[in-house]
Order: structure tokens, then C-alpha cells, then sequence
């Protein structure tokens, strides 16, 4: 059975760069058919999609986030991996991965979630 | 960019009550949306698919349908476990836009 498990700081200071990494287990990070993705949500708010990335390294940003996240895939280690630079305290949320069907773009797998705070 | 507008923002109803979400988009997306379930605390769980499909191990209380701009979620009769925030979803151009979620709460 599929799982994800997200892990990484949980307090990052204001202007400096949040790294996580989401592990995948009981399945193939190499699957044609996912996407993988990583989603957000504020205290609070709503769900966040940051963006998504395709084992051959292809990756989507949403656009009000492009110009400071990066995506990347280690296949060898079945870990993809979230950089968002130059953190405020707008960014403090639970941050998600997920796998994304490739076919209705649906999450079916999610990681239970990391707390990030951003914070002096 | 597509824009998914969900209401009501929160509901409150009755064990058994059947309850209805709508979820509209600002332009013709067929049938590209997904529902998901999200308990205070845990990760979204992926409930509809393609509007309509029902997601294996779902019960066959919820449903979904719609296709265009306008689409709903039903729980035929509401159950207690059901309490949560329930988002629609889609997917375009490679990109994933959420609605804004509705708080669903026991009256």
C-alpha cells in the first residue's frame, strides 16, 4: 500500500528557505500515471496547491508561488522534494504531498502533513 | 485561471439529513473536478472523482454530479463521522485549483 511521509523542519525563520521532502513507500515513485504534488493549507484557511512534479523531473508551479518554489525528484531515493525561499509568516501552514492521478488529477494518497512555522 | 466558487461556505443539518454542496466554475471544465473530505486535523481524503465516481471503500451515501460550470456533492443521510470540510477540485493546464471549502456541522 501506497504511503507518503513528509519530513523537515518545523520552524523556519523569515527570509530563508523552507525544505521539506516527502518519502514514498509500498509503491513506485517511477509510476507513469502520478504526478506528485505538494499542497498547503493555513491555520485556518483553506487547501493550497503549490505544485507537482513527474518522475522524468517535469514540474507545475501555481503561479502566485512560480517565483520562489522549486520541485525536485531523487527516483533513486523515492523522494521528491520542496524548496520555497525567502519564507514570511504568510507561509506558516501544514504542508501535504500527495500523489496526483495523472488522468483526473486526483490526490488518492496524501502524507499525514507537517506543521511549518515561520517565525524569528 | 479557473476560479471554483463552493457554497454554502458552512452548512449545519441533521443526522439523516440529505445535504447538498455546489461547486461552480468560472468556465466550462467538463467533467475535471473531485471532492474530498477533510477532518479537523488529518490530510483531505479524496471521496468523488470525474465528478461522478465514487472513490473504492467511499460509502454509497455520497455522490457527485455536474459537468460544465456547475457541479454538487450529496450525502443522501447524513451520519455523525460525516462532520468535516468538504473541497472541491480541478485540474487544468497542468495546474490544480481548489474551492474554498464547505464547513459541514451537526445541527
Amino acid at each position: 500500500q501506497l504511503q507518503l511521509q513528509e519530513s523537515g523542519p518545523g520552524l523556519v525563520k523569515p527570509s530563508e528557505t523552507l525544505s521539506l521532502t516527502c518519502s514514498v513507500s509500498g509503491g513506485s515513485i517511477n509510476s507513469s500515471s502520478d504526478y506528485w504534488g505538494w499542497i498547503r493549507q493555513p491555520p485556518g484557511k483553506g487547501l493550497e496547491w503549490i505544485g507537482s512534479i513527474y518522475y522524468s523531473g517535469s514540474t507545475y508551479y501555481n503561479p502566485s508561488l512560480e517565483s520562489r518554489v522549486t520541485i525536485s525528484v531523487d527516483t533513486s531515493k523515492s523522494q521528491f522534494s520542496l524548496k520555497l525561499r525567502s519564507v514570511t509568516a504568510a507561509d506558516t501552514a501544514v504542508y501535504y504531498c500527495a500523489r496526483i492521478d495523472t488522468g483526473y488529477a486526483d490526490m488518492d494518497v496524501w502524507g499525514q502533513g507537517t506543521t511549518v512555522t515561520v517565525s524569528s | 485561471d479557473i476560479q471554483l466558487t463552493q457554497s454554502p461556505s458552512s452548512l449545519s443539518a441533521s443526522v439523516r439529513d440529505r445535504v447538498t454542496i455546489t461547486c461552480r466554475a468560472s468556465q466550462d471544465i467538463g467533467k475535471f473536478l473531485n471532492w474530498y473530505q477533510q477532518k479537523p486535523g488529518k490530510a483531505p481524503k479524496l471521496l468523488i472523482y470525474d465528478a461522478s465516481n465514487l472513490e473504492t471503500g467511499v460509502p454509497s451515501r455520497f455522490s457527485g454530479s455536474g459537468s460544465g460550470t456547475d457541479f454538487s456533492f450529496t450525502i443522501t443521510s447524513l451520519q455523525p463521522e460525516d462532520i468535516a470540510t468538504y473541497y472541491c477540485q480541478h485540474y487544468d493546464t497542468l495546474r490544480i485549483t481548489f474551492g474554498q471549502g464547505t464547513r459541514l456541522e451537526i445541527k
